[in-house]
């Protein structure tokens, strides 16, 4: 079935550093991509998204390219604060029509002062 | 623009009994799923909800159920609770396609003791 990869964590960073979270995926056709963000003791917040192939979500610094060749979304940020430290998770429709999310399994961003 | 409600935010149940966790979506939504989030699990699909009928059903016991009223509040309700419920219950909405994406609430923290 249709899956999202994402890189293990946790990742620690410096503030100011350059960030990248991998993301990868099996998916039939061509769905829209997400990535979402969770705060700690909060819900899930959508940052970006990308509904084609070759689009570029980016929001809030942060941005992502939805690469059908290589099927990946990965998330990038020049340069990061301590108010990114959060859970980042990568996710799509399973195909087309499917009226639900599959998550990546998320991975936990701490940037530190 | 009110956003996703779901209450209660935490909840504190004892094997064996059941609960009723509630969501209201965003104005004008009438789709609203509900997804698990264990750490050991990650973010699991329960089911989604249309117009008052269930679309789409995740690989849950029938002990999960759900249902969503005309005015688009959706509820969920577990039975015979185990300790492996302990999650936290997200509900998310959408105008109804998974490819725009979904806004998600805080969620429920359902402790079973």
């Amino acid at each position: 079935g249709d899956s999202v990869t994402q890189m293990e964590g946790p990742v620690t960073l410096s503030e100011e550093a350059f960030l990248t979270i991998n993301c990868t995926y099996t998916a039939t056709g061509y769905p829209s991509l997400f990535w979402y963000v969770q705060y700690p003791g909060e819900g899930l917040q959508l940052l970006l998204k990308a509904t084609k192939a070759d689009d570029k979500g980016s929001n809030k610094g942060f941005e992502a390219t939805y690469r059908k060749e290589t099927t990946s979304f990965h998330l990038e940020k020049g340069s990061v604060q301590v108010s990114d430290s959060a859970v980042y998770f990568c996710a799509l429709p399973p195909n087309q029509g499917a009226q639900k999310l599959v998550f990546g399994q998320g991975t936990r961003l701490t940037i530190n002062p | 623009k009110a956003g996703v409600t779901q209450t209660p935010r935490y909840l504190i149940k004892t094997r064996g009994q059941q609960v009723t966790l509630s969501c209201s979506p965003i104005s004008g939504h009438r789709s609203v799923s509900w997804y698990q989030q264990t750490p050991g699990q990650g973010l699991q699909f329960l089911f989604e909800y249309f117009s008052e009928t269930q679309r789409n059903k995740g690989n849950f016991p029938g002990r999960f159920s759900g249902r969503q009223f005309s005015n688009s509040r959706s509820e969920m309700n577990v039975s015979t609770l185990e300790l492996g419920d302990s999650a936290l219950y997200l509900c998310a909405s959408s105008l109804g396609d998974s490819s725009y994406g979904y806004t998600f609430g805080s969620g429920t923290r359902l402790t079973v003791v």
